[in-house]
């Protein structure tokens, strides 16, 4: 059963650095798929953010490209996510979740999702 | 890129079969077969019902059925129950920006 589970400060403040971790348990994260990022703002819709393979091929959302990482270690079969100079307008929930179809659509196994909050 | 258009609202009585349009453009939905939708319960991460236009993940109940003409994907619900209330999501490859979600759809059972 592929389960993951998204860790990190549930607060930053603006200008400052988000950074969240997906742990991945059931499964390896060195398997032929990719692992992706998704958010969704309080009470709006869900926007993709980007995807990894366990190689470390990214794709990334052109909207937030400038300010965007995203890495694997496939050693402690993790990915994570750093997005920098964050303002108010990326408070959202946060969900990592495995890609089943062309890198970046077709999420089938999500985390639970974490809420950041962007304030100071 | 603008986000995939879906009604607002839709609803049904228990049994009823309802349907969910996603309309999108030539370089989206009208391109691809990468059509993807999700149900999403209050408080809970979104779940894949339909992939690839059509396909239904294991353990998705037969009731959920997708497909696509033109530029409009549509997912269709069979015998409406209670627990079919949700908000559901749609998802396309877009040649642009890789990924588009839809505007999402609140499913009422009456």
């Amino acid at each position: 059963q592929v389960q993951l589970q998204e860790s990190g400060p549930g607060l930053v403040k603006p200008s400052e650095t988000l950074s969240l971790t997906c742990a991945v348990s059931g499964y390896s994260i060195s398997s032929n798929y990719y692992w992706g990022w998704i958010r969704q703002p309080p009470g709006k819709g869900l926007e993709w953010i980007g995807s990894i393979y366990h190689s470390g091929s990214t794709y990334y959302n052109p909207s937030l490209k400038s300010r965007l990482t995203i890495s694997v270690d496939t050693s402690k079969n993790q990915f994570s996510l750093r997005l920098s100079s964050v303002t108010t307008a990326d408070t959202a929930v946060y969900y990592c979740a495995r890609v089943r179809v062309a890198a970046t659509v077709g999420f089938d196994y999500w985390g639970q999702g974490t809420l950041v909050t962007v304030s100071s | 890129q603008s986000a995939l258009t879906q009604p607002a609202s839709v609803s049904g009585s228990p049994g009823q079969s309802i349907t969910i349009s996603c309309t999108g453009t030539s370089s989206d939905v009208g391109y691809y077969d990468y059509v993807s939708w999700y149900q999403q319960h209050p408080g809970k991460a979104p779940k894949l019902m339909i992939y690839e236009v059509s396909n239904r993940p294991s353990g998705v109940s037969y009731r959920f059925s997708g497909s696509k003409s033109g530029n409009t994907a549509s997912l269709a619900i069979s015998g409406l129950q209670a627990e079919d209330e949700a908000d559901y999501y749609c998802s396309s490859y877009t040649s642009s920006t890789l990924n588009v979600f839809g505007t999402g759809t609140k499913v009422t059972v009456l």
